[in-house]
């Protein structure tokens, strides 16, 4: 079964502070990983996809990267409103393309 | 481009009622999902279809649950009867190669 795990669940930093998000992932088969902002009340923001260990991207304060066994998410000089919910996710391919098993999120807060 | 278009965004019915969520795609996606989230759980899968077929229901909870894609531009879900278990936010996401689209989401309240 794919199960994506990530850490911390939640993470306070001061503006300015840089820092990392991980996400575990175990599956058969990787096709891509995928993050995701959510701000409360709304559906998730696609970010990255990743598709092989090695990988690398970049948007605004955000790159995101990838092995074969987790990804991260880094942020650097993160403002208040890089505070949201970030959210990874795999497809798996095979039998399962185009399915997303989602983790359960890290909750960013980025004090001013 | 309007995006992922959800109705209602909120939904308080009686328990035992039947209830309808509804969802329009970005047109030229041909992947079109149901989640589920709550605290507890998370984002679940629920069924998803592609080019308006069901590919894969298993995540369905149970028989009172339901979906339909009559064309590629419209699906509903659908709960009969309603329980307060079922109180979650649903989201509907289209999606075309990769990268999901998701809408905004429809707040269930089940009472």
């Amino acid at each position: 079964e794919d199960q994506v795990t990530q850490s911390p669940e939640a993470l306070r930093l001061q503006e300015g502070e840089s820092s990392s998000l991980n996400c575990s992932y175990t599956v058969s088969g990787l096709r891509g990983l995928f993050w995701y902002r959510q701000d409360p009340g709304k559906g998730p923001e696609f970010l990255f996809t990743l598709y092989s260990a090695g990988e690398e991207k970049e948007k605004e304060r955000l790159k995101a990267t990838l092995t074969k066994k987790e990804s991260f998410l880094h942020i650097t000089a993160p403002k208040p409103e890089d505070s949201a919910t970030y959210l990874c996710s795999v497809d798996a391919g095979g039998t399962s393309y185009g399915k997303l098993t989602f983790g359960q999120g890290t909750i960013l807060t980025v004090h001013p | 481009d309007a995006g992922v278009i959800q109705s209602p965004r909120h939904e308080v019915t009686e328990m035992g009622q039947e209830v309808t969520l509804r969802c329009k795609p970005i047109s030229g996606h041909d992947y079109l999902f149901w989640y589920r989230q709550t605290m507890m759980r998370g984002l679940e899968l629920l069924i998803y279809f592609n080019n308006n077929v069901p590919i894969d229901d298993s995540g369905m909870p149970e028989d009172r649950f339901s979906a339909k894609m009559p064309n590629a531009s419209f699906s509903t879900l659908k709960i009969q009867p309603s329980e307060p278990r079922d109180s979650a936010v649903y989201f509907c996401a289209s999606s075309f190669s990769s990268g999901y689209t998701f809408g905004s989401g429809t707040r269930l309240t089940v009472v």
